[in-house]
């Protein structure tokens, strides 16, 4: 047990839907990390929050946003939905802002299964 | 453009000798390397890492070696034990990406009885 929760962890919805991922970090960790893995394409890191704050972006998609709300878990919001977009998404966690060293060990949760019919 | 690479799917080898998992790198930036283990229906878990100023880093039966002029890193497991079955990741990172981790394709390690 790595100490990051997620929630929920399967889901199925339609295309075009709407769907809202969340995750708590382990106890005192700041950053907040989203990874999506599908079949093809391994896991893609998709946003870093680290208190709060946007921290480092990758290839998200504009139809999903992040935020990190003040006692620090996270959401991911995935619209309009494609048959694509089915896969696991991770979060993941760690104690500071990442930058070197060390402080890029992060720690996953056991991810949410989207799944889009 | 990958920028890390596993080149092996999976690799299969008998309990008590050692598995080895090889990793390559383009980015000469990297500056942090991470081994994660995953098993199904599981996150990723941290295994080992190394920083590019060593060139190994041990822990009990795991080492990772770091050969920067090839850009190339291995995963040493000895002795390879049934528990030790599962998908084997590394990752790679650099200073200037805050914590953004760029994960290989992953190799599947069997570990026969």
């Amino acid at each position: 047990d790595s100490g990051v929760t997620q929630t929920p962890k399967h889901l199925i919805t339609a295309t075009g839907q709407r769907v809202t991922l969340r995750c708590s970090p382990r106890s005192g960790d700041l950053s907040v990390y989203w990874y999506q893995q599908s079949l093809d394409q391994g896991l893609q890191f998709l946003i870093q929050y680290y208190n709060g704050e946007e921290r480092a972006k990758g290839n998200i998609l504009e139809r999903f946003s992040a935020q990190q709300f003040p006692d620090l878990h996270s959401e991911l919001n995935l619209s309009s939905l494609e048959l694509g977009d089915s896969a696991l998404y991770f979060c993941a966690s760690s104690p500071n802002r990442g930058g070197g060293g060390s402080g890029n060990t992060i720690y996953f949760g056991e991810g949410s299964w989207l799944t889009v019919v | 453009d990958q920028q890390v690479k596993q080149n092996s799917p999976s690799l299969s080898v008998q309990e008590g000798r050692i598995s080895i998992l090889n990793c390559d790198y383009t980015n000469s930036m990297f500056d942090y390397f991470l081994w994660y283990k995953k098993y199904p229906a599981e996150g990723p878990t941290f295994l080992i890492s190394i920083s590019s100023i060593k060139d190994k880093n041990e822990d009990g039966r795991f080492t990772v070696f770091l050969n920067k002029s090839a850009k190339h890193l291995s995963l040493h497991i000895v002795p390879s034990q049934p528990g030790d079955s599962a998908v084997y990741f590394c990752a790679a990172s650099t200073y200037n990406q805050g914590g953004k981790l760029i994960f290989g394709q992953g190799t599947e390690l069997s570990v026969k009885p």
